[in-house]
């Protein structure tokens, strides 16, 4: 599977828009980049998943750029309850697993 | 809808004793379910890959005859930690993947199991 990379911290003001970036520059074209979280003891939340489309659903937006090399994720209006662990994960593989990064660890604060 | 189920969510076990997780997908059929393990401050580990009635696939490094998998049904998976030590304590998580599934449908996690052994 192709690695990612992410910043191991940020912060985000509550309210204001969470913008929190991924790079894959080996990412294969039939491999789909995942976003779950976690937020501390429990099992991870899936959020989010593209291919090259940008997508957005109820909880966040996955914009993807053009070469697919980089995305980032965007909570547009970050709670307290948003603070958690965040893997951007490129899938793929014959069994359909996922590999775990580092994330990112995000802190809204008040 | 997809819905994983694990239990216990936490359990304490003496050392040599061997402790039972159980995992559950509660509204889909899941061919595969994953193990994953977790340190504190540390990411998700895969331990091992379970198909329904057939062997398990484990990671490099993950003992086999330890962590004793059993997938006998759609809906069920478990692990059992045997013969536990204190280095064994850990968080234990399990995913499933829906029978019909592609790359393009989520992996869905149960909410873990905190393993103490003391």
């Amino acid at each position: 599977d192709a690695k990612t990379t992410q910043p191991p911290s940020m912060d985000c003001a509550e309210g204001r828009a969470a913008n929190l970036p991924c790079n894959h520059s080996t990412i294969s074209g039939n491999e789909y980049v995942y976003w779950y979280r976690q937020i501390h003891s429990q099992g991870p939340q899936y959020i989010i998943h593209g291919l090259k489309n940008n997508e957005t659903n109820e909880m966040a937006s996955l914009i993807i750029t053009e070469d697919r090399k980089s995305s980032t994720l965007i909570l547009p209006h970050a709670t307290l309850r948003d603070t958690a662990v965040y893997y951007c994960i490129v899938r793929g593989g014959s069994q359909g697993n996922l590999i775990f990064g580092k994330g990112t660890k995000l802190s809204v604060k008040p | 809808g997809a819905v994983v189920s694990q239990h216990p969510s936490w359990v304490i076990c003496k050392s040599g004793t061997s402790v039972k997780i159980e995992c559950r997908s509660l509204d889909f059929q899941a061919t595969t379910m994953f193990w994953y393990r977790q340190f504190p401050k540390q990411s998700l580990m895969l331990m091992a890959t379970s198909n329904e009635g057939s062997k398990a696939t484990y990671e490099q490094g993950v003992e086999k005859d330890k962590f004793l998998i059993n997938h006998a049904s759609l809906t069920l998976s478990t692990l059992t930690v045997t013969s536990a030590h204190p280095e064994d304590s850990s968080f234990y998580i399990c995913s499933a993947l829906m029978e019909w599934s592609s790359y393009n449908s989520p992996l869905h996690f149960g909410n873990g199991t905190r393993l103490t052994v003391t």
